[in-house]
């Protein structure tokens, strides 16, 4: 079973502040996926990275895939209160069949 | 952009009773389907793939007689909590993989409460 872990579970931060979500394994993956979740809600995919040592900018959201795509990372810069949310990095196998999930990073940002 | 749709959007039901939870993509076939479990302040958790027109591959741990799945269609996949307990309350997210992009795409989610 491929596992990833994130860091931080949870994060509280000023606005304007910067942050960086890490998502680790020690299994490669194909790709990975960022999601962010609000409440009641299902995931909302952000970006896809594929190749590793990929960089991809979303506005203020940076996304990097390590080298070896076993580890990303996701920066936000000068937080918004609208950035609050739970953010899960998801990973595919090398079979492309099956996405397994971080445990998430909650964010909070408070004005 | 590509839809995915969950009915109902939330349940609450009596212990003992079965609730059924429908899955669709609404502009895509969808060969494959992914049900999903999430509790509080958690992230999701694999229960089972479903794929069309076989039996549903369950992980480990999941109840394949409890969670029952049927994909019968290209656009639909039911997941039917039998005898649900309250245990069993969480939300409930289902994913459909477009069958010609490979893209994974995420439905609302379903919260039941079982009382």
């Amino acid at each position: 079973t491929q596992l990833l872990e994130q860091s931080p579970q949870f994060l509280s931060i000023q606005e304007g502040e910067n942050l960086t979500v890490y998502c680790n394994s020690s299994s490669v993956f194909s790709s990975l996926q960022w999601y962010r979740q609000e409440p009641g809600e299902g995931p909302v995919l952000l970006v896809t990275v594929v190749t590793g040592g990929e960089v991809k900018k979303l506005k203020r959201l940076t996304f990097q895939f390590g080298d070896a795509r076993k580890d990303s990372s996701l920066h936000i810069t000068a937080a918004q209160p609208g950035d609050t949310g739970l953010y899960l990095c998801a990973g595919h196998n090398n079979a492309g069949n099956m996405l397994t999930f971080g445990g998430g990073t909650r964010l909070m940002v408070k004005p | 952009g590509a839809v995915v749709s969950q009915h109902p959007s939330w349940v609450i039901c009596k212990s003992g009773t079965s609730v059924k939870i429908e899955c669709r993509s609404l502009d895509f076939q969808a060969t494959t389907m992914f049900w999903y479990r999430q509790f509080p302040k958690q992230s999701l958790m694999l229960m089972a793939t479903s794929n069309e027109g076989s039996k549903a591959t369950y992980e480990q741990g999941v109840e394949k007689d409890k969670f029952l799945i049927n994909h019968a269609s290209l656009t639909l996949s039911t997941l039917t909590v039998t005898s649900a307990h309250p245990e069993d309350s969480s939300f409930y997210i289902c994913s459909a993989r477009d069958t010609h992009t490979d893209t994974q795409y995420f439905g609302p989610g379903t919260r039941l409460t079982v009382l």
